[in-house]
């Protein structure tokens, strides 16, 4: 029982690079979610996806991209990364609406130095 | 103001003791209710999803909402160790609106 798996757990890299953080689930669930957990803000809904091809945004969309071609994968790219977006990064699925119980991936830990 | 208020903690209680962490919510329409337990350096993974008003338990963990009062409890009798995380609350409309959550150290 896989679940949901993020990549890389760790990643530094410098400001201005792109970087994507994979995240796969096993479950052919249709909701998935990417988030960003800080200090004092909690958990901030970045996109989300209600199935292949259907993405939108959430709370903190700017300076991130998403994609989803296929239902298992929704992978989170930083086009030009910013220190502000060093962060944890949670990828979550729900089965089949957006308010069904979300469950998580163990995160990926993202350093912009 | 917040959707969600949760207060952070910490919160630090000798083992077999009785915890009792709380969220409030300012939106009366929130239809679903859950708590989240977080390790460090792990996921939030769920512990407790109730939808109406009224007492839920599982185990050593009770869930309790409130709606007249915006209010929901969580919790954890006779505390363990293996307790110790940070716990999220979260409330649902059409998407999740979480509490910014509470760490809980259970010291032996």
């Amino acid at each position: 029982d896989a679940g949901i798996t993020q990549s890389p757990r760790y990643k530094i890299t410098e400001t201005g690079r792109q970087v994507t953080l994979m995240c796969h689930q096993t479950w052919s669930h249709s909701y998935m979610f990417w988030y960003r957990q800080d200090l004092g803000h909690g958990l901030r809904l970045i996109y989300y996806s209600a199935a292949a091809d259907i993405t939108d945004k959430g709370e903190v969309p700017d300076g991130y991209v998403v994609s989803r071609s296929k239902t298992e994968n929704f992978p989170l790219t930083l086009e030009s990364a910013t220190r502000s977006q060093t962060s944890v990064y949670f990828c979550a699925s729900s089965e089949v609406r957006a308010d069904q119980p979300q469950h998580f991936g163990d995160g990926t830990r993202l350093s912009i130095l | 103001q917040k959707e969600v208020e949760q207060d952070p903690g910490p919160l630090s209680v000798p083992e077999g003791a009785i915890v009792s962490l709380n969220c409030t919510y300012s939106n009366s329409a929130f239809q679903y209710f859950m708590w989240y337990r977080q390790y460090s350096r792990k996921g939030p993974e769920l512990l407790m999803y109730t939808y109406s008003s009224g007492n839920k338990e599982d185990g050593r963990f009770t869930a309790q909402v409130d709606k007249s009062s915006k209010y929901i409890s969580l919790f954890i009798r006779d505390s363990q160790p293996s307790d110790s995380a940070t716990y999220l609350c979260a409330m649902t409309l059409w998407q999740f609106y979480f509490g910014t959550g509470t760490s809980l150290t259970v010291i032996p």
